[in-house]
């Protein structure tokens, strides 16, 4: 089974920071990435994907894939107190396109 | 915004008992997959469905599960008979033709009791 691997956190940033989140990947193979966010108690809910290697911005939020590294991450800039949550990578794997998801980052933002 | 649907929220099932989770997926959407999260840990492929068959599917799909496409709309997970080990969070998801992003349901709670 390959792997994706995230700290579990908590990582915890003031309010108006940036929050940087990591994840390594074992499939090399892997040609698609995806950031989630989960509430407690809630279903993972998208917030962005990535294809190509560099940067990707949406907003708050910019991904960036390096495959060479196998390392995907997601900076959040002005941090806020509902940005609170826990952040799930998840890669692609396999011609059916199921994802495999890493444990998650827990991300506190304080006020 | 079109989302996928799953009923109900919360389950509470004895040991033994039959349980069918339901989901509705996104209306033009193709892939179909069930996820389950036991509390306090990750996301899990549990099994994935295309052109009204399984395509893929975990270890822990075992035969105790199944999956149907009843009516062309709802997408169902039945457990034959309930372990309490089965208790988790149910998440449908489902992906378009030609893209690879999946859209999550609000998820079932199911407890074995």
């Amino acid at each position: 089974q390959k792997e994706v691997e995230q700290n579990s956190g908590p990582l915890s940033v003031p309010e108006g920071a940036i929050a940087s989140l990591n994840c390594t990947y074992s499939d090399r193979v892997s040609q698609s990435f995806f950031w989630y966010r989960q509430y407690s108690g809630k279903s993972p809910e998208l917030i962005m994907s990535i294809y190509s290697n560099g940067d990707k911005e949406d907003g708050r939020f910019t991904a960036q894939l390096n495959k060479a590294s196998q390392y995907v991450s997601l900076l959040i800039r002005d941090s806020q107190p509902s940005d609170s949550a826990t952040y799930l990578c998840a890669v692609i794997q396999g011609a059916t396109n199921k994802l495999i998801f890493g444990t998650g980052t827990l991300l506190a933002v304080q006020p | 915004e079109p989302e996928v649907t799953q009923t109900p929220s919360h389950q509470v099932t004895q040991m033994g008992q039959e349980v069918i989770l339901r989901c509705v997926p996104i209306s033009n959407h193709l892939y179909f997959y069930w996820y389950r999260q036991i509390l306090g840990q990750k996301v899990e492929f549990l099994v994935s469905f295309y052109n009204n068959e399984i395509s893929e599917k975990s270890e822990i799909f075992d035969d105790q599960f199944s999956v149907e496409r009843p009516d062309g709309s709802n997408f169902t997970l039945k457990i034959r008979s309930t372990k309490l080990e089965d208790s988790a969070m149910y998440f449908c998801a489902s992906t378009g033709q030609g893209n690879t992003e999946a859209f999550f349901g609000q998820g079932t709670r199911l407890t074995v009791v």
